[in-house]
């Protein structure tokens, strides 16, 4: 099965600085690439997501790379802010008839220090 | 939020005990997920439903199962509660094969 692994397990950077966070996918079949945050106590919410068809997707501060020659796919928040800090989970899956089945990276623990 | 509601929030019970935990949606999504989230391990798949009595396994399916009779909801099932199943449960729900997932608010559940 697929196996999605995410690094790094936890970054520090300071407020108005970018954070990136890259995650590699061992299933070339994927095809959907979705980013999920996650502050603490509360659920996983979508923040952006993109398909295998689309290299580089924006909105606002976020951005998402995705190369599919090498399987890996990356996270950029630029002008980070304090409210950015929390777990930010990658995850990958091969969309079918059986639905969205994603698979998870460890997350990472993203600290904005002011 | 989506209108995903997980029942119970939060709940002790000890081992070797049967517990069922409740998602409902009032999405009429068709796809429909459990997920369990450890330290370490991110989130996993458990179930997965993708219609009214359709339903499949994860890839943390042993000791769980789950039925789901109606488009609304979707029930998880331990079926002899262990200590190593003491873990944060999500449900998720999707329009369609291609649509994002979208998570409930999460039962927390510990098994003494």
């Amino acid at each position: 099965g697929e196996n999605v692994e995410q690094h790094p397990s936890t970054l520090s950077v300071q407020e108005g600085d970018s954070a990136v966070i890259k995650c590699t996918y061992s299933d070339s079949a994927s095809n959907y690439f979705p980013w999920y945050k996650q502050e603490l106590g509360k659920r996983p919410q979508l923040i952006i997501d993109i398909r295998s068809n689309v290299g580089e997707k924006k909105d606002q501060r976020i951005a998402v790379t995705l190369n599919k020659t090498a399987k890996h796919f990356s996270l950029h928040i630029t002008e980070t802010q304090p409210e950015d800090s929390a777990v930010y989970f990658c995850a990958a899956s091969i969309l079918t008839g059986g639905g969205n089945k994603l698979t998870f990276g460890t997350g990472t623990q993203l600290k904005v220090e002011l | 939020d989506a209108g995903i509601t997980q029942s119970p929030r939060h709940k002790v019970t000890e081992t070797g005990t049967p517990v069922t935990l409740r998602c409902h949606q009032t999405e009429n999504h068709r796809y429909m997920y459990w997920y369990r989230q450890d330290p370490g391990h991110g989130l996993r798949l458990i179930h997965y439903s993708y219609g009214v009595k359709d339903t499949d396994k994860g890839e943390v399916s042993d000791g769980y199962s789950v039925s789901r009779s109606k488009t609304e909801d979707f029930l998880l099932t331990l079926e002899s509660a262990t200590s190593s199943q003491t873990s944060v449960y999500f449900c998720a729900i999707s329009e369609s094969r291609g649509s994002p997932l979208h998570f409930g608010n999460g039962t927390r559940l510990t098994v003494t």
